[in-house]
């Protein structure tokens, strides 16, 4: 079946620096990809709408210059997060769409320090 | 704008018991709706769905769920849970042009009891 995955697992870093975590569809092509954050014990909010070949979408509330995402190729959408700081510690999920419902991948668990 | 609510954040229940999840939606066109299940630390995946046609549908590991247009409502049911249902569920609802961008509920917690 339809595989997503992410990389990497899970990031510790210092303030003030970048992250960034890649999703990936491993058999299949995703023109649209989705990014989630996941705060401990909360749900899921999405945060933006990756599209291949053009500029993502964000959720409002979300900074746009802060969370960069680029979809460059039909299986990789990247989400950087730009001076990260503590408050950005979370649990960053993607899926990728297939038309007929979003494959999730496993996870990126960012720690900043 | 859509929105999910779950109205019980934690349910414990006795292993072979049967449990209900609820989940209720407010939405001004078509909806699609899905229960997805989160295990400690990990993705999520997905249960069921509901797109059209039937109202009950069925999903894996036992799960099934009654789409209710009338009370907005998209419960998820087993008969029979056992430890390994232990997890966090999540409702969620897309928007009517799309099956994948989907908005989430809060979640519900399933202990099982030994």
């Amino acid at each position: 079946g339809a595989v997503v995955s992410q990389h990497p697992s899970r990031v510790i870093c210092k303030s003030g620096t970048s992250v960034k975590i890649e999703c990936r569809s491993l058999d299949f092509q995703a023109t649209t990809m989705f990014w989630y954050r996941q705060f401990p014990k909360q749900s899921l909010m999405l945060m933006a709408t990756s599209n291949e070949g053009s500029k993502a979408t964000y959720e409002q509330g979300v900074e746009k210059d802060k969370f960069l995402i680029n979809h460059a190729s039909l299986t990789l959408s990247t989400l950087t997060v730009t001076s990260a700081h503590p408050e950005d510690s979370s649990f960053y999920i993607c899926s990728a769409a297939t038309g007929l419902h979003g494959i999730f991948g496993p996870g990126t668990r960012l720690t900043v320090l | 704008a859509q929105s999910v609510t779950q109205l019980d954040s934690q349910v414990p229940v006795f292993e072979e018991a049967p449990v209900e999840l609820r989940c209720n939606y407010s939405s001004s066109v078509s909806v699609y709706l899905f229960w997805y299940v989160q295990y400690p630390n990990q993705g999520l995946q997905l249960l069921l769905k509901y797109l059209s046609g039937s109202t009950l549908v069925k999903g894996i590991n036992g799960f099934e769920a009654e789409f209710n247009k009338s009370q907005t409502s998209f419960h998820l049911r087993k008969p029979s849970v056992h430890i390994s249902d232990t997890a966090e569920y999540f409702c969620a609802v897309s928007e009517g042009t799309s099956y994948d961008k989907v908005i989430f509920g809060p979640g519900t917690s399933l202990s099982v009891i030994p």
